[in-house]
């Protein structure tokens, strides 16, 4: 079981360019999620899906954008990166069902961009 | 919205036993979470508190007090592989269901 799966692990761009970052989860969660991790400020909620077709912006959605057209991917891309980007972004999803609705999330490897 | 409160840095012993405090504020609690974060790794799930009182698991254990809005995490027995980021993170009740804020951490270094 390869869990969550994040494409690529290391990127740099150059201030404008654009990029897309895969998510992939094997265990049929219907709830993910991108975060950014920066240091000095914890982990913040960019964009989340409730499910295949729906997504809902977060803590620091812009300049971010996201797609879940199929329920075992979430996509989160950058039109056109800025240096203030750079970060390390996590990929999280969690099992919610109707009668368990505080689950755990589990994270892919992550994902180092820098944008210069 | 919520604030979380963890402190930055802490240093033990390898053997020894380190509590790692965590205060937040929020409106429509709806668990606490801890997570430990090595080094260039992803975050896993370590405990779960939703209940007052102390949860078990083997080494670490992690307790509540929704009335005083604070939790701990207990490691026993150090090891120096206990090295890493322990993240609070609160879950809050919205209209949009629940809403999960992670504190910034606390960096644990373990010592011979």
């Amino acid at each position: 079981n390869a869990g969550v799966t994040q494409t690529p692990k290391f990127r740099v761009l150059k201030t404008g360019q654009s990029m897309t970052l895969l998510c992939a989860q094997d265990m049929n969660h219907e709830y993910m999620y991108w975060y950014r991790q920066d240091p000095g400020m914890g982990l913040r909620l960019i964009h989340y899906s409730v499910g295949e077709g729906t997504t809902a912006k977060g803590e620091v959605p812009d300049g971010y954008n996201v797609s879940r057209l199929k329920k075992q991917n979430f996509l989160l891309g950058l039109e056109s990166a800025a240096p203030s980007q750079t970060s390390v972004y996590f990929c999280a999803s969690k099992r919610d069902t109707i009668t368990t609705t505080n689950e755990k999330l589990f994270f892919g490897s992550g994902t180092q961009l820098s944008v210069l | 919205g919520q604030n979380i409160d963890q402190p930055t840095e802490m240093t033990a012993t390898e053997g020894a036993i380190v509590q790692i405090n965590c205060t937040y504020q929020t409106s429509g609690f709806n668990g606490l979470f801890w997570y430990q974060q090595h080094a260039g790794e992803a975050p896993t799930f370590l405990s779960y508190n939703v209940l007052d009182g102390l949860e078990e698991k083997g080494r670490f254990s992690s307790f509540l007090s929704r009335s005083k809005g604070y939790s701990y995490l207990l490691l026993k027995e150090l090891q120096m592989k206990d090295s890493a980021s322990y993240l609070c993170a609160v879950s809050e009740l919205t209209g949009g269901g629940n809403k999960l804020t992670f504190g910034t951490g606390t960096q644990l270094k373990v010592e011979l």
